[in-house]
């Protein structure tokens, strides 16, 4: 597609339960990053992946938290056992490259709302 | 440490008025800067970015910002601002030089909400 894809774009679960989201990025970019970005505030790195090399997962608030990239394609996020702290927009972007030095712009998907009841 | 401060939270304009949203950065090096807006319910749309060369960067929709090394500033303005111009607006720093960090993410302020008086 054109743009970065993120499904779903709602979702509503209980706490406890566990969620998995999805991010389709532009086609050819090396480069993807997770985000969360809570009411009122900037965002907030969760985590990145360039290439093949290990993801930087520093980011990542607990060890509920999880990502996983097939190649340079799909990923999704996944957040067990979820608590209310946790609803929040989690916005997706990739980017050609994301090596130090690099100036290539962050494409952004529209993001996925998650709301824990 | 990197950090982006945009310090207004909420700005109110009149249509047809000239805007401009502070962004100041602390950064080790030569940063990398960019504008994003983000419109109610949606992604962020890049505005423009700034890596070297002319201080002074020209965006999409009329937007343009200048880079001051020395106020470590990158404020972000337009002339005369539409009511279409309402939404969120996202100053970044990046890519993050690895003080123990991430290599590649950006680095983002609060946000700065815009609203537009008809």
């Amino acid at each position: 597609g054109a743009g970065v894809s993120q499904s779903p774009s709602n979702k509503v679960t209980e706490k406890g339960k566990d969620v998995e989201l999805r991010c389709d990025p532009i086609s050819g970019h090396t480069a993807l990053y997770w985000y969360r970005q809570r009411l009122g505030q900037g965002l907030e790195f969760l985590i990145y992946f360039q290439g093949n090399s290990a993801p930087d997962k520093s980011g990542l608030p607990s060890d509920r938290f999880s990502a996983e990239r097939t190649g340079e394609s799909v990923s999704t996020l996944t957040i067990q056992r979820t608590q209310q702290e946790d609803s929040a927009v989690y916005l997706c972007a990739s980017s050609l490259e994301g090596a130090l030095g690099s100036n290539q712009p962050q494409h952004f998907g529209d993001g996925t709302r998650l709301s824990i009841l | 440490a990197q950090s982006v401060t945009q310090p207004d939270i909420h700005i109110t304009v009149s249509e047809g008025a000239s805007l401009e949203l502070r962004c100041n950065y602390s950064y080790g090096a030569t940063p990398y800067l960019f504008w994003y807006v983000q419109s109610p319910g949606q992604g962020l749309q890049l505005l423009l970015k700034y890596f070297s060369g002319d201080t002074l960067v020209q965006g999409i929709k009329g937007f343009e910002a200048e880079f001051k090394r020395s106020q470590s500033s990158f404020n972000l303005r337009k002339p005369s601002v539409h009511w279409s111009d309402a939404a969120e607006y996202f100053c970044a720093v990046g890519p993050s030089i690895n003080y123990g960090g991430s290599q590649g993410n950006l680095i983002f302020g609060k946000g700065t909400k815009l609203s537009v008086k008809p």
